[in-house]
């Protein structure tokens, strides 16, 4: 079955720095992934998604994640955040029929 | 969030009582699904619809119902039987695959959701 583990439940970053919210998979077959972003009350909005080809994959707002196979990851990353990056993301890989989603990572930047 | 609508924002429901959550898409998407979100669980699946007058059982589908009369529609009921309602509820959709081996990569697109409540 496929499965992705977010072990991180908040991460917090000075705006300007960089920042990391990790993500791991277990699938049979090829990854399909995706990151969500979730602000509050809202619906899930879509940044990004591996497929196939390159192992970093640009998506909105100056997020990118790196795939690695190796270590079955695919944390997402960006450059030097902003208070304004701050909510909940989400992980998640696509199934037969559905998404598998991780519990979410609460991302903090802080002024 | 996009060509998909749910109402209401917000609903409450009172003991014993069903309650009909609405979910519209006006963007040609054949699929539909219906997620439900707890804190710290992520989001579970509860039904979802590949195309219309068709519809599955997703991982915690009891205590609800489903109907896909119509494409752009995929309303959820919760149903008496559930027993602990009180959770944020979201409506999503995916393009309809280009190939038939194409279906997994497809996105999903969610909805604003709604959340509901137990009086």
């Amino acid at each position: 079955a496929q499965s992705v583990a977010q072990p991180e439940d908040q991460v917090n970053v000075a705006e300007g720095n960089p920042l990391t919210v990790k993500c791991t998979y277990s699938v049979s077959g090829n990854p399909y992934l995706f990151w969500y972003v979730q602000y509050p009350n809202r619906g899930l909005q879509f940044l990004l998604k591996y497929i196939t080809g390159d192992n970093l994959v640009k998506g909105s707002y100056g997020f990118e994640a790196e795939f690695n196979k190796s270590q079955t990851s695919f944390h997402l990353k960006k450059p030097s955040a902003l208070v304004s990056d701050s909510a909940l993301y989400f992980c998640a890989v696509r199934g037969n029929n559905d998404m598998r989603f991780g519990a979410g990572t609460r991302l903090t930047v802080k002024p | 969030d996009g060509g998909i609508t749910q109402s209401p924002k917000y609903l409450f429901r009172k003991e014993g009582q069903n309650v009909t959550l609405s979910c519209e898409q006006n963007l040609n998407h054949d699929a539909m699904y219906w997620y439900r979100q707890d804190p710290g669980q992520g989001l579970r699946l509860i039904y979802y619809s590949q195309i219309v007058n068709d519809f599955q059982k997703g991982d915690i589908a009891e205590g609800y119902s489903v109907s896909r009369e119509k494409k752009e529609s995929f309303p959820l009921t919760v149903t008496s039987a559930q027993k602990n309602p009180t959770a944020f509820y979201l409506c999503a959709s995916s393009p309809t695959p280009r190939g038939s081996g194409n279906r997994y990569v497809e996105t999903q697109y969610f909805g604003p959701g709604t959340r509901l409540l137990v009086l």
